[in-house]
C-alpha cells in the first residue's frame, strides 16, 4: 500500500534549538519527495523538492535529506525561530509523470516556544 | 501575481444545501486540483484537471462536481451538502509538463461547516 508516515506527530522545542522531523514512505514507483510548511489557517507552501538521485537539499535553515534505498527522509530545522511554528507535511509523488498522484503524510505539528 | 485565490474563506451550510467553492490562478498553470484536509489525515484529492475542458476524479470524488471551462478557473460544486463534508478545502495548481521540480501552489483554503 502506498503510504507516507511522519513522526513525531507533534513536537515542542525552545527557540534557538534544532530539531529533525522524520518521513518514511512505501510509495512505488517513486518520482520525487516534497516537504511543505503549513502555517495555521493557510495553505501549504513548498520548502524542498528532491528526486531519486538527490541526498540533501537546503532552503535557508531547512535541510532535507533523502535515502531512497531505505525510503526515508528527514527535515532538519536549524536555530529554530518562533515563525517556524507550523505543520510540516511530507509528500511523495508516485509514478514517472509530473501529474502522478501526490501522497500526503499526516504532518508533524511543530511548536517553538520562547 | 495573485497566485491561487479561493473564495469564500469561510462558509456554513445546512444539510442538503448546494454551493460552489471558487478557485482561480493567474500563473497559466495547466494542472489544477481540489483537496480536502481533515484532522489527523493527510490531504486527499477530490478532483483534478490537466487543462481546460478536461477533468478527472481523485481519491474522494463523491458528492462533488467540477468543471474547467478556462485555464484560470476551477470551481468545486457541492451538490447536496452533508455533515461529512465539513472540512477545509484547498485548491492547488502547477505546470503539468517540464521537470520533476514543478512546484504545486496552494490557495489559502475554504473552511466549510455543514450543520
Amino acid at each position: 500500500k502506498n503510504q507516507v508516515e511522519q513522526s513525531p506527530q507533534s513536537l515542542i522545542i525552545l527557540e534557538g534549538k534544532n530539531c529533525t522531523l522524520q518521513c518514511n514512505y512505501t510509495v512505488s514507483p517513486f518520482s520525487n519527495l516534497r516537504w511543505y510548511k503549513q502555517d495555521t489557517g493557510r495553505g501549504p507552501v513548498s520548502l524542498t523538492i528532491m528526486t531519486f538521485s538527490e541526498n540533501t537539499k537546503s532552503n535557508g535553515r531547512y535541510t532535507a535529506t533523502l535515502d531512497a534505498d531505505t525510503k526515508q527522509s528527514s527535515l532538519h530545522i536549524t536555530a529554530s525561530q518562533l515563525s517556524d511554528s507550523a505543520s510540516y507535511i511530507c509528500v511523495v509523488r508516485r509514478g514517472s509523470s509530473n501529474t502522478g498522484k501526490l501522497i500526503f503524510g499526516q504532518g508533524t505539528t511543530l511548536q517553538v516556544k520562547p | 501575481n495573485a497566485g491561487v485565490t479561493q473564495t469564500p474563506k469561510f462558509q456554513v451550510l445546512k444539510t442538503g444545501q448546494s454551493m460552489t467553492l471558487q478557485c482561480a490562478q493567474d500563473m497559466n498553470h495547466e494542472y489544477m486540483s481540489w483537496y480536502r484536509q481533515d484532522p489527523g489525515m493527510g490531504l486527499r484529492l477530490i478532483h483534478y484537471s490537466v487543462g481546460a475542458g478536461i477533468t478527472d476524479q481523485g481519491e474522494v470524488p463523491n458528492g462533488y462536481n467540477v468543471s474547467r471551462s478556462t485555464t484560470e478557473d476551477f470551481p468545486l460544486r457541492l451538490l447536496s451538502a452533508a455533515p461529512s463534508q465539513t472540512s477545509v478545502y484547498f485548491c492547488a495548481s502547477s505546470y503539468s509538463t517540464g521537470t520533476p521540480y514543478n512546484e504545486q501552489f496552494f490557495g489559502p483554503g475554504t473552511r466549510l461547516t455543514v450543520l
